[in-house]
């Protein structure tokens, strides 16, 4: 099952737009994490935001935290056609222990036009 | 550093073949994931380990099996391919604490 589901599916702007994608979650989390993927490759860590955090910032990204909603968002800001990718949000749970297992949503592919 | 590597990139069998992907970190993490990606999805954790010697079942375990002789390799063994397997595989590993999962580049095997 799948613990995170990331809306919209897909997502196409204009260079210099900014772009924002959501991520909602159904159980108890002690941290989300988003990913980025580029075609043909493995993922790659962009940001962690713990349980007890709401906004954390890392150059151009941004991204929210809402416990209450169990939801998260992140914010690509002055896109670049560079940015074009899938992005995952992962959480992890507090039942799995030190293990850490993360559960992946199925990731919003972003386009951003030159 | 290579980070995480994985071996082979492409792979087609037929089906009730077997064969052993390899996954290497050279970051002495403790932790090692197998997960697999399938079309419009997310990964699914197949199996982890939490370190040398350890390893555990996750999501979609079934039909693969794992082993952790040596602290940087984690293999996926499958011992009769079926085409309900063919999907992107990927291996990731972190060290201990809150901390990112670092992954490799993906195999991509097709069962026919």
């Amino acid at each position: 099952s799948q613990q995170g589901e990331e809306d919209p599916q897909a997502l196409s702007i204009q260079e210099g737009e900014n772009a924002t994608m959501n991520c909602s979650y159904k159980t108890s989390i002690n941290n989300l994490q988003w990913y980025r993927q580029n075609s043909g490759r493995g993922l790659v860590h962009l940001i962690l935001i713990r349980s007890n955090e709401r906004e954390k910032h890392s150059g151009r990204l941004r991204v929210t935290l809402d416990t209450s909603k169990k939801s998260s968002s992140l914010l690509i800001t002055a896109s670049r056609a560079a940015d074009t990718a899938s992005y995952f949000c992962a959480t992890g749970t507090l039942s799995s222990g030190s293990a850490r297992q993360l559960t992946f949503g199925s990731g919003t592919q972003l386009t951003v036009l030159p | 550093n290579a980070g995480v590597t994985q071996t082979p990139k492409f792979r087609v069998l037929k089906t009730g073949q077997s064969m052993t992907l390899l996954c290497a970190q050279d970051m002495n993490h403790e932790y090692m994931y197998w997960y697999r990606q399938d079309p419009g999805m997310g990964l699914r954790l197949i199996h982890y380990s939490v370190g040398e010697g350890t390893t555990a079942k996750g999501e979609v375990p079934d039909g693969y099996n794992v082993s952790r002789l040596k602290k940087q390799n984690f293999l996926l063994g499958l011992e009769s391919a079926a085409p309900s397997q063919t999907s992107v595989y990927f291996c990731a590993s972190r060290s201990t604490g809150d901390q990112p999962q670092h992954f490799g580049d993906g195999t991509r095997l097709s069962i026919l």
